[in-house]
């Protein structure tokens, strides 16, 4: 099992630029979710899912969209980056009531908007 | 509204040392989940801990263990003898039973360092 897996793990974009982060998972977890990592904020949710056409708003969600067509993927969109969304992205799934462990996270994208 | 709190931003200690890591929560919910996840240089999260809103009992693992009261909603982490290898960022969240899964929320995070 791969677990989660997100691409890039690194990316640098000039603002205004749009871009997409991937996310997969292959243990059939029903719910995935994006969070954002700022220094002295722990992990804040952006958007999450929690099945196939359905998302819906964390927290943070301005500038973000998200879609999920299956149960596997949930890309992350940027539409417009701005350098305030410089952050690590982490991806996370979870099936409740088979999983003990909370969360399985990606190993996080790493995006400068400069 | 869920909340939690590590008040403890940063902690230095020396090897062999033992050191308390603080978390404090507030939930409306009786049904909830508290973890621990650390976050080593490396930068995955690693889970360490889940532990229930009906299951007060104290846990240790080798050089960890947990302490919940939630007469006063801590739930401590102790490293027992630390150890280099034990310098991380340290996350505890919460999630609430009734969306459990959907929206984890997370302290602020200690950042734990290990002194040779």
């Amino acid at each position: 099992n791969a677990g989660v897996t997100q691409t890039p793990k690194f990316q640098v974009l000039k603002t205004g630029q749009s871009m997409t982060l991937q996310c997969a998972q292959d243990m059939n977890h029903e719910y995935m979710s994006w969070y954002r990592q700022d220094p002295g904020m722990g992990l804040r949710l952006i958007h999450y899912s929690v099945g196939a056409g359905i998302t819906d708003q964390g927290e943070v969600p301005n500038g973000y969209n998200v879609s999920r067509s299956t149960t596997e993927d949930f890309p992350l969109r940027l539409l417009s980056a701005a350098p305030s969304q410089t952050s690590v992205y982490f991806c996370a799934s979870s099936a409740p009531g088979q999983n003990n462990y909370g969360y399985t996270f990606g190993s996080g994208t790493r995006l400068t908007v400069v | 509204a869920q909340k939690v709190t590590q008040a403890q931003t940063e902690i230095s200690v020396v090897e062999k040392e033992d050191v308390t890591l603080d978390c404090v929560y507030e939930t409306r919910d009786t049904t909830y989940y508290l973890f621990w996840y650390k976050q080593p240089p490396s930068g995955e999260l690693v889970f360490l801990i889940r532990r229930n809103s009906f299951d007060e009992q104290n846990e240790i693992s080798g050089r960890y263990s947990w302490n919940f009261q939630k007469s006063t909603s801590s739930f401590n982490f102790t490293i027992t003898a630390s150890q280099v290898v034990d310098s991380a960022v340290y996350f505890c969240a919460l999630s609430e039973a009734y969306n459990y899964g959907q929206n984890f929320v997370f302290g602020p995070g200690t950042r734990l360092s290990v002194l040779p």
